[in-house]
């Protein structure tokens, strides 16, 4: 069975500052994992996905995540905030063969002041 | 490309009343799901399809019922409606790969709904 886990339900920095939003996951097999955002009254968007190819991932608006086996974990950073990147965002997981079955987290609810 | 569509925006019911969310997508995708999403709860499953004429329950199916007789549509009907079920729904859309590794779900913009 997966699982998610953000460990962070809000997190609040400060404009040019870096994002750490932090994520663990349960799997019992080699998991695709996703990062999504979600603006204020909006549907989902990509930011990246990870399927077993490097570990480190680049996505969209400066975003990566890397992932460690070792520690379950697939955190999701940016060097320097920006305003637009207040949102909320879901970490999820998604078994091989499940057809695409998602497991999403709760969220973290990024605020950025300036 | 319209890409994943939905209708209504929003939705106001009485309880028991019973309604169809609508969803459709213009990717030739295979792989078509309902979500709805609550407060502190991100998204959770209720229905899926994995082609035409093939559907299953997710995590919270009770009170849902869906069908898929193209490709292209995938509807939600709920048939009596509770306050339990007011929450934003999600439709999500994606396609198989050759390797089987999942791929990214395209979401619609979502209906919100209401039950009173």
């Amino acid at each position: 069975a997966q699982s998610v886990t953000q460990l962070d339900s809000h997190v609040s920095v400060s404009e040019g500052t870096p994002v750490l939003l932090r994520c663990n996951y349960s799997s019992s097999y080699s998991p695709s994992l996703f990062w999504y955002v979600q603006h204020p009254n909006k549907g989902l968007q990509l930011l990246l996905k990870y399927t077993s190819a490097a570990t480190l991932v680049k996505g969209i608006n400066g975003f990566e995540a890397e992932f460690k086996k070792s520690e379950t974990s697939f955190h999701l950073t940016k060097p320097s905030a920006h305003m637009s990147d207040a949102a909320e965002y879901f970490c999820v997981v998604s078994d091989p063969g499940s057809w695409g079955k998602l497991q999403f987290g709760a969220g973290t609810q990024v605020v950025v002041t300036p | 490309n319209a890409g994943v569509t939905q209708t209504p925006k929003f939705q106001v019911l009485k309880t028991g009343q019973s309604m169809t969310l609508q969803c459709a997508q213009d990717m030739n995708h295979e792989y078509m799901s309902w979500y709805r999403q609550d407060p502190g709860m991100g998204l959770r499953l209720i229905h899926y399809s994995v082609g035409a004429g093939i559907t299953d329950q997710g995590e919270v199916p009770n009170g849902y019922n869906v069908s898929r007789s193209t490709t292209e549509d995938f509807p939600l009907r709920l048939l009596s409606a509770a306050p339990s079920q007011t929450s934003v729904y999600f439709c999500a859309s994606s396609y198989r790969t050759g390797t089987g590794l999942n791929n990214e779900q395209f979401f619609g913009p979502g209906t919100r709904l209401t039950v009173l």
